[in-house]
């Protein structure tokens, strides 16, 4: 998904088909990145980090790509299911801050 | 995991009173906490950084009489919005990361949320 104005854009998936979901990054200074999902009426749910020195990371059916140098991240879901409809947020932390920017979100909706 | 517990999860209040939320850590201590607000569809916006014994840092454009930001103790920081009007009603949510233990290139971890009505 683009990030276009303050509207969250979406993504709709088939059951049972990977879903690719794409942050843009502006700032070169960020040195660790984290990938969240959030439902409805809840906080930020912890899904998957990169540092910036890897340009891959996976898990339990996701995958991060990270690529430094046109300031993009991705999240790969494979086999997606229902219950990964939510909104997808990627964050990012400059180095030497503790403090994380989240990106516009993209939400992701699976289709039984 | 650490975890993170917000409250109340949801409050209505009238124009003009002030409300407290809270949020604590439950198994770690946070020198550091984090202050979100996020309107319908959007993304999440940092207000502040809570920083426990001195005061918080606020982002560029956030009023800090209008949000203020008590981090007592290691486990506890409070978010009061004064003067509570109709347009501050909006979804805020507190994180903390277990800076002591892992470090600041780890996983932040978030409370709840806090749906604010102002009527």
């Amino acid at each position: 998904g683009e990030s276009v104005g303050l509207h969250l854009p979406t993504l709709s998936v088939q059951e049972g088909d990977n879903s690719i979901i794409n942050c843009a990054y502006s700032n070169s200074a960020s040195d660790y990145f984290i990938w969240y999902k959030q439902e409805s009426g809840k906080g930020p749910q912890f899904i998957i980090d990169i540092r910036s020195n890897m340009d891959k990371r996976q898990g339990q059916r996701v995958t991060v790509l990270l690529n430094k140098t046109v300031k993009h991240l991705s999240l790969q879901i494979a086999a997606t299911q229902p219950g990964d409809s939510a909104v997808y947020f990627c964050a990012e932390k400059e180095t030497g801050a503790n403090n994380l920017f989240f990106g516009t979100g993209t939400r992701l909706t699976v289709i039984p | 995991g650490a975890v993170v517990s917000q409250h109340p999860s949801w409050v209505i209040c009238k124009s003009g009173t002030s409300v407290k939320i809270e949020c604590r850590s439950l198994d770690f201590q946070a020198t550091t906490m984090f202050w979100y607000r996020q309107f319908p569809k959007q993304s999440l916006m940092l207000m502040a950084t809570s920083n426990e014994g001195s005061k918080a840092t606020y982002e560029q454009g956030v009023e800090k009489d209008k949000f203020l930001i008590n981090h007592a103790s290691l486990t506890l920081s409070t978010l009061t919005v004064t003067s509570a009007h109709p347009e501050d009603s909006s979804f805020y949510i507190c994180s903390a990361r277990d800076l002591i233990r892992q470090g600041a290139n780890t996983e932040a971890f978030f409370g709840q949320g806090t749906r604010l009505t102002v009527v």
